[in-house]
């Protein structure tokens, strides 16, 4: 069964450095997504991207993140300096259909910043 | 603002005894709700959804949920639980209203799961 995949599970970084974390969304898919979970939190919505472009993001997504598809077949997100409070669980999702919406996740990467 | 709530931190339940993980929802237009399950060290796994037809929706293991909108709901149900059910189970919406950008979806807090033999 196709799955999203995520690079690495586990990232430990010092604070003000930059991480960049990788998903290969399911082949066919069109609509991309990354969702934060901070330990005992929600999952919380960071951005969408289609067509090589971000169709939303949400007030977490400031300008110290980034997103990128540089092939077809990776999707990455940039965190440019690393704060403490971007310690969280990443998750991407990618999705086929629009209106069905669903959306498939990775297992995530763990990002510790020290 | 749409929102979820899911109202129990932890659910237990005997082997082979029914169980229910509640969900309430809060969107502006009709809602479109997902459950998700996240076995140890896995992603979400997407397990069913409501958007529109039957209140009653089945899904992936066995599972369903009931839609009721005069309650705004969306509990997941199970009519006999197995020890292999012992995970984290998020409700999540979509506001259907919602025409810009491309379907967030909206999660609960997740509701651990403990079935015990």
């Amino acid at each position: 069964e196709p799955e999203v995949t995520q690079t690495p599970s586990h990232q430990v970084t010092q604070m003000g450095q930059e991480v960049i974390l990788r998903c290969v969304p399911i082949s066919n898919h069109l609509y991309f997504y990354w969702y934060r979970q901070i330990l005992g939190q929600k999952v919380e919505f960071l951005v969408s991207f289609y067509n090589n472009e971000i169709s939303e993001k949400s007030e977490i997504f400031d300008d110290q993140f980034s997103v990128e598809r540089p092939d077809g077949s990776n999707f990455t997100l940039k965190i440019r300096s690393t704060k403490l409070e971007d310690s969280a669980m990443y998750f991407c999702a990618s999705s086929f259909d629009r209106s069905k919406n669903i959306q498939y996740f990775g297992a995530g990467t763990r990002l510790s910043v020290l | 603002a749409q929102s979820v709530a899911q109202p129990e931190d932890q659910v237990n339940v005997a082997e082979g005894n029914p169980l229910t993980v509640k969900c309430t929802y809060s969107v502006s237009g009709n809602p479109y709700l997902f459950w998700y399950v996240q076995y140890p060290n896995r992603g979400l796994q997407f397990l069913l959804k409501y958007i529109t037809g039957d209140n009653l929706v089945k899904g992936s293991y066995g599972f369903e949920a009931e839609f009721n909108k005069s309650q705004t709901s969306f509990h997941l149900k199970k009519p006999s639980a197995l020890v292999s059910d012992s995970a984290l189970y998020f409700c999540a919406v979509r506001d259907s209203s919602f025409s810009g950008g491309y379907n967030k979806l909206i999660f609960g807090a997740g509701t651990r799961l403990a079935v015990h033999p």
